[in-house]
């Protein structure tokens, strides 16, 4: 599976949006870009994930380049409790998930 | 629905020893991965059952193996500890193989002292 670039960390103000970025510019066709985020002393927690259209669900918006080389994950609205590592994965149906290092979020208040 | 359940969440061995984790997965769910947490590898992918046969398998050695039950339920097992394989043990499950969402428990903090 290809590989993914984050930033290492990030940081936003309460209540206001937070886009954190994914570089996959050797992404194949058959890879579906996805999103997990893991809080403080927990497992991973599954956020969201697409293929070639934006996605959006309760949680967030994927946002994916038209090259599909790049993507993003929106939070419409960052609370404390969105602090966490985001993980950018790609990866082809019924291969196994590689994470990265992730992007570690703060939420300021 | 309960969530993936792990168990022990908490344990300290020695160097040497061996040491077995379970994981139960979610209700339904046939596919059982596990993976390996560091703070300086990061999370690595162990390997993965499905129907009690593994189909997956990631780089690591043979001291570290897994199985599943004929319930889903699976468990992995850490040969003649080293101090490196301190971390936390991490079980997800899924629908299928390479499910597309799959459902991690809490986690097995190992210390290997």
């Amino acid at each position: 599976d290809a590989k993914t670039t984050q930033p290492n960390s990030m940081e936003s103000n309460e209540e206001e949006p937070v886009h954190l970025p994914c570089n996959h510019s050797t992404i194949s066709g058959t890879d579906y870009i996805h999103w997990y985020r893991q809080l403080p002393s927990q497992g991973p927690e599954y956020v969201i994930h697409g293929l070639t259209s934006n996605v959006n669900n309760r949680m967030a918006s994927l946002a994916i380049a038209e090259d599909r080389k790049s993507s993003t994950l929106i939070l419409h609205r960052a609370t404390l409790r969105d602090a966490a590592v985001y993980y950018c994965i790609l990866r082809s149906t019924g291969n196994q998930f590689y994470f990265g290092t992730g992007t570690s979020l703060t939420v300021i208040p | 629905k309960a969530g993936v359940t792990q168990t022990p969440r908490y344990l300290i061995k020695t160097r040497g020893q061996q040491v077995t984790l379970s994981c139960s997965p979610i209700s339904g769910h046939r596919s059982v991965s596990w993976y390996q947490q560091t703070p300086g590898q990061g999370l690595q992918f162990l390997f993965e059952y499905f129907s009690e046969t593994q189909r997956n398998k990631g780089n690591f050695p043979g001291r570290f193996s897994g199985r599943q039950f004929s319930n889903s339920r699976s468990e992995m097992n850490v040969s003649t500890l080293e101090l490196g394989d301190s971390a936390l043990y991490l079980c997800a499950s899924s629908f299928s193989v390479g499910g597309n969402t799959i459902y991690f428990g809490e986690g097995s903090w190992l210390t290997v002292v």
